[in-house]
């Protein structure tokens, strides 16, 4: 398609269930990226992908969160044991990426609002 | 560690005025600087891309200025409307990945 595609957009969750997120890039786009966005404008990186491969990973937090991207499949993000610090709204993005930093804008997804009660 | 500040943080203007955002970041060693907006409950929408090797880019009535050296970044609206009205971010690549670091954000209002 032509716009990231995220689903659901709201996501309700007690404290200590599991969570997943999915996102559908840009078709033709080989690069994934998810953002979690805490407060009004403070976004942090979580992860990126290189079509099904990790590139960097820096920004996860080591346990409870994890991703994939699998061939012929949405982008995944999935929390385990769901804290209330975890209530966020988590952006998707998309690019193509040529060269070392990115020479192509990354291309978001209208994100997923996650509440955690 | 890139540090990313926009001023200001929020903005009032009346239609029809030229207005200049600002972003500064704290390490030159930057791939490229792109510009959003968000409007509220949505995502971010790309508004330009300035590779690190450019001066500026230019979208109808956007014009984006980058000088690399001083960390400084600016966005030019010309002839504000309404439907401007939102929150604009920049943000940019350091360093040998492709991650943003984004700014704090300057929400800008377009009066009629």
């Amino acid at each position: 398609g032509e716009e990231v595609a995220q689903t659901p957009k709201h996501l309700v969750r007690g404290e200590g269930q599991k969570a997943k997120l999915y996102c559908a890039p840009i078709k033709g786009h080989s690069y994934v990226f998810w953002y979690q966005q805490v407060l009004k404008n403070e976004f942090k990186f979580l992860i990126s992908f290189q079509n099904e491969n990790v590139f960097d990973e820096t920004g996860m937090p080591k346990e409870r969160f994890s991703a994939k991207c699998l061939p012929n499949s949405p982008c995944s993000l999935e929390i385990q044991a769901t804290k209330l610090e975890d209530s966020a709204v988590y952006f998707c993005a998309s690019s193509q990426y040529y060269g070392t930093g990115g020479n192509q804008p990354q291309h978001f997804g209208d994100g997923t609002r996650l509440s955690i009660l | 560690k890139q540090e990313v500040t926009q001023i200001p943080a929020a903005l009032s203007v009346p239609e029809g005025e030229n207005l200049v955002l600002n972003c500064s970041f704290t390490d030159s060693a930057i791939y490229n600087l792109q510009w959003f907006r968000q409007d509220p409950g949505k995502g971010l929408t790309s508004l330009l891309l300035i590779q690190s090797s450019q001066r500026e880019q230019t979208s109808g009535r956007l014009n984006a200025s980058l000088d690399k050296s001083s960390g400084r970044s600016t966005l030019y609206i010309a002839a504000s409307q309404p439907g401007d009205s939102a929150t604009y971010l920049c943000a940019v690549i350091t360093g040998g990945g492709n991650k943003l670091t984004f700014g704090t954000g300057t929400q800008l209002k377009v009066e009629l």
